[in-house]
C-alpha cells in the first residue's frame, strides 16, 4: 500500500518568514494529493490540493509543488502569521483512500 | 450547509465494554470514511464506504472494529471489548464521490478507555 513520509515534525518560525514541508510517497500511481490544516482541537480542515497533472499550484499565501519522478511534494507558506500555527497534514491517493502523512506542527512566533 | 456532524463529542469507557460512534455526512456526499488519530500520529484510516459498493474496510485493526452505512448516510463505527489502547480521536469525514474530492471532516469523538 501507499506511504507516505512527511518532514519535519515540528516547525518553528518567525512571523514574516517562510515555512516548508515536504512529504514523499511510494505509490507512483497516486494522482491526487490534498493538505490539511488542524487548529487545536478542532477538525482538519482542506487548505490546497494538487492533482498529478500540474506541477504546482498557488492560493494567495500557499502554494504547493509536486514532482512526480522524484515522487515528493511540499507544501510553502509565505509571510507567515501566527494564525498558520496547526498541524499540516499532507495525504496522497490513487485509490479514492487517502493515506496520510504523520503531520507538522507549526509554531509562528510573533 | 451543515458540516459532517459526530456523536457523542466525547466518550469515557471501560475497558472490555462496546461502544458505538456516529457519523451524519454532508448531505448528498456519496463517500465516507472513518480515520483515527492517536496523540502525535497522523491520520490512520480505518473504512471507506462509496455509495451502495461494498466497503474498503482493510484498515479495520482488528475484528473487534466493525462499522455500517445505513441507506447511504448515517454510519456507525462499533469497537466492541474496548482496550486501551484504542484510545483515539475518531474523524469522520465524507466526500462529495469517490473521484479523490476534498474530505470534510467532522469534528471526531475522543474515545477514552479506562
Amino acid at each position: 500500500g501507499e506511504n507516505v513520509e512527511q518532514h519535519p515534525s515540528t516547525l518553528s518560525v518567525q512571523e514574516g518568514d517562510s515555512a516548508v514541508i515536504k512529504c514523499t510517497y511510494s505509490d507512483s500511481a497516486s494522482n491526487y494529493f490534498p493538505w490539511y490544516k488542524q487548529e487545536l482541537g478542532k477538525r482538519p480542515q482542506l487548505i490546497i490540493d494538487i492533482r498529478s497533472n500540474v506541477g504546482e499550484k498557488k492560493d494567495q499565501r500557499i502554494a504547493v509543488t509536486l514532482n512526480k519522478t522524484a515522487k515528493h511534494f511540499s507544501l510553502h507558506i509565505t509571510e507567515t502569521q501566527p494564525e498558520d500555527s496547526a498541524v499540516y497534514f499532507c495525504a496522497a491517493s490513487w485509490s479514492y483512500i487517502p493515506t496520510f502523512g504523520r503531520g507538522t506542527s507549526l509554531i509562528v512566533h510573533p | 450547509g451543515a458540516g459532517v456532524s459526530q456523536s457523542p463529542s466525547n466518550k469515557v469507557t471501560e475497558k472490555g465494554k462496546d461502544v458505538e460512534l456516529r457519523c451524519d455526512p454532508i448531505s448528498g456526499h456519496t463517500a465516507l470514511y472513518w480515520y483515527r488519530q492517536s496523540l502525535g500520529q497522523g491520520l490512520e484510516f480505518l473504512i471507506y464506504f462509496q455509495g451502495n459498493s461494498a466497503p474498503d474496510k482493510s484498515g479495520l485493526p482488528s475484528d473487534r472494529f466493525s462499522a455500517e452505512r445505513t441507506g447511504g448516510s448515517v454510519s456507525t463505527l462499533t469497537i466492541q471489548r474496548t482496550q486501551q489502547e484504542d484510545s483515539a480521536v475518531y474523524l469522520c469525514a465524507s466526500a462529495r464521490d469517490g473521484t479523490n474530492s476534498p474530505l470534510h471532516f467532522g469534528n471526531g469523538t475522543r474515545l477514552t478507555v479506562t
